[in-house]
């Protein structure tokens, strides 16, 4: 069962633009993971925030998470044509791991 | 380390035919899952194993669905017989720990066509 869900389903921006999507979950959760997945490929794992943390950067991913409202964001910034992928939210449920059904950016040159 | 290897990458079969696809996890990792994606259900796990031995395989949607991991290497996903309605992309994806909520390491997929 799917425990995020992404919005927008999908996002089209130009090249150096910022680009962000939003994950709203159900349960609680320790930690909560975005993953990328360019076309044809597997899943890549991005970044990992855990429940005790609000905000965590790696280069230029910025994640942030609000356990009272259930939701977290992913922000890329300065946008390349290779951040051009899907983008998925991850909860654990015990060892499982459920993913939401994803938010397709597109990034123009 | 070379990641968590599929193979095959693409198979296309005709309904009723055995389907046979293979993982091998990361070395070292004791957790090893089996995904399907599709458009309409995206990502669903099949099944979960830990230390070899299935834990949960709850996801795995009829009879015809069987996995097995004979060792910490290597792992199997058979459809007998297969229908078009299984046409989907397979990912295997491995974890290094045990009861761990971390970080998953996903293969690159076997795209499957059930004519």
């Amino acid at each position: 069962s799917q425990q995020g869900e992404e919005d927008p389903q999908a996002l089209s921006i130009q090249e150096g633009e910022n680009a962000t999507m939003n994950c709203s979950y159900k349960t609680s959760i320790n930690n909560l993971q975005w993953y990328r997945q360019n076309s044809g490929r597997g899943l890549v794992h991005l970044i990992l925030i855990r429940s005790n943390e609000r905000e965590k950067h790696s280069g230029r991913l910025r994640v942030t998470l609000d356990t009272s409202k259930k939701s977290s964001s992913l922000l890329i910034t300065a946008s390349r044509a290779a951040d051009t992928a899907s983008y998925f939210c991850a909860t654990p449920n015990d060892y499982k791991l459920s993913f939401g059904a994803g938010t397709t950016v597109t990034v123009r040159a | 380390d070379a990641g968590v290897i599929q193979s095959p990458r693409h198979e296309v079969t005709e309904m009723g035919q055995e389907v046979t696809l293979r993982c091998k996890p990361i070395s070292g990792h004791n957790s090893l899952f089996w995904y399907r994606q599709t458009m309409m259900r995206g990502l669903e796990l099949l099944i979960y194993f830990n230390n070899n031995v299935p834990i949960d395989d709850s996801g795995m949607p009829e009879d015809r669905f069987s996995a097995k991991m004979p060792n910490a290497s290597f792992s199997t996903l058979k459809i007998q017989p297969s229908e078009p309605r299984d046409s989907a992309v397979y990912f295997c994806a491995s974890r290094p720990g045990t009861g761990d909520t971390g970080e998953l390491f996903f293969g690159e997929g076997s795209r499957l066509t059930v004519l």
